[in-house]
């Protein structure tokens, strides 16, 4: 059972174009929703994370969006740059968990 | 500070051989994990430890075996590997105690098995 959907799989945007990544979960208990963005032959790094008590947070080019009742959130790029080429996941996790739930990847390509 | 560190980096074993993978924090965090990520899966959590000498199985336990005997140290042993282990190996570690919150990831150790 798949706690953590996330779409699109694959992602192609032009520089300085939105890029725009949804995930959605199941897991009412989830109160900690983390985006990670991995390079080629990296580990995954965190690059912005929400709690649901805010409906959005913004830190820089990155903006998360919340929606608790429909149980998405979602991450906009601004201005996409071709060094955001990347693959992004979003996870879920909970205060009386003990694990981050991760989506499947999307990868994203800017193209110049 | 070194942050999350891994050994190997890359690793080829035949079916049948087992070894262990290193992992090694300087941050003083509880938590530590190990995650295996294969195409169009994500990350799926093998073993955790919320601190030294407490450990508890994930979603993809069967083949691993781990131990905590340090905060700073958590390896992960395979006991007799098997082509379907083929994989990228993440550890992480939290500040967060108690908890999976902010994990922050290694490098990674590319495994295959022949």
């Amino acid at each position: 059972q798949q706690q953590v959907k996330q779409s699109p799989q694959s992602l192609i945007v032009q520089k300085g174009g939105i890029s725009i990544i949804n995930c959605a979960y199941e897991n009412t208990a989830f109160d900690y929703f983390p985006w990670y963005q991995q390079f080629p032959g990296k580990g995954p790094a965190l690059l912005i994370a929400i709690r649901p008590d805010v409906s959005e947070k913004k830190e820089g080019r990155f903006t998360i969006s919340f929606n608790k009742s429909a149980k998405q959130f979602s991450l906009h790029i601004m201005d996409s740059q071709p060094g955001d080429s990347a693959t992004y996941f979003c996870a879920a996790s909970s205060q009386a968990g003990t694990a981050l739930i991760f989506g499947k990847g999307t990868t994203l390509s800017v193209s110049s | 500070n070194a942050g999350v560190t891994q050994t190997p980096k890359f690793q080829v074993l035949k079916t049948g051989q087992s070894m262990t993978l290193q992992c090694a924090q300087d941050m003083n965090h509880e938590y530590m994990s190990w995650y295996r990520q294969d195409p169009g899966m994500g990350l799926r959590l093998i073993h955790y430890s919320v601190g030294a000498g407490i450990t508890d199985q994930g979603e993809v336990p069967n083949g691993y075996n781990v131990s905590r005997s340090t905060t700073e140290d958590f390896p992960l042993r395979l006991l007799s590997a098997a082509p379907s282990q083929t994989s990228v190996y993440f550890c992480a570690s939290s500040p967060t105690s108690g908890s999976s919150y902010e994990q922050y990831f290694g490098p990674g150790t590319r495994l295959t098995v022949t």
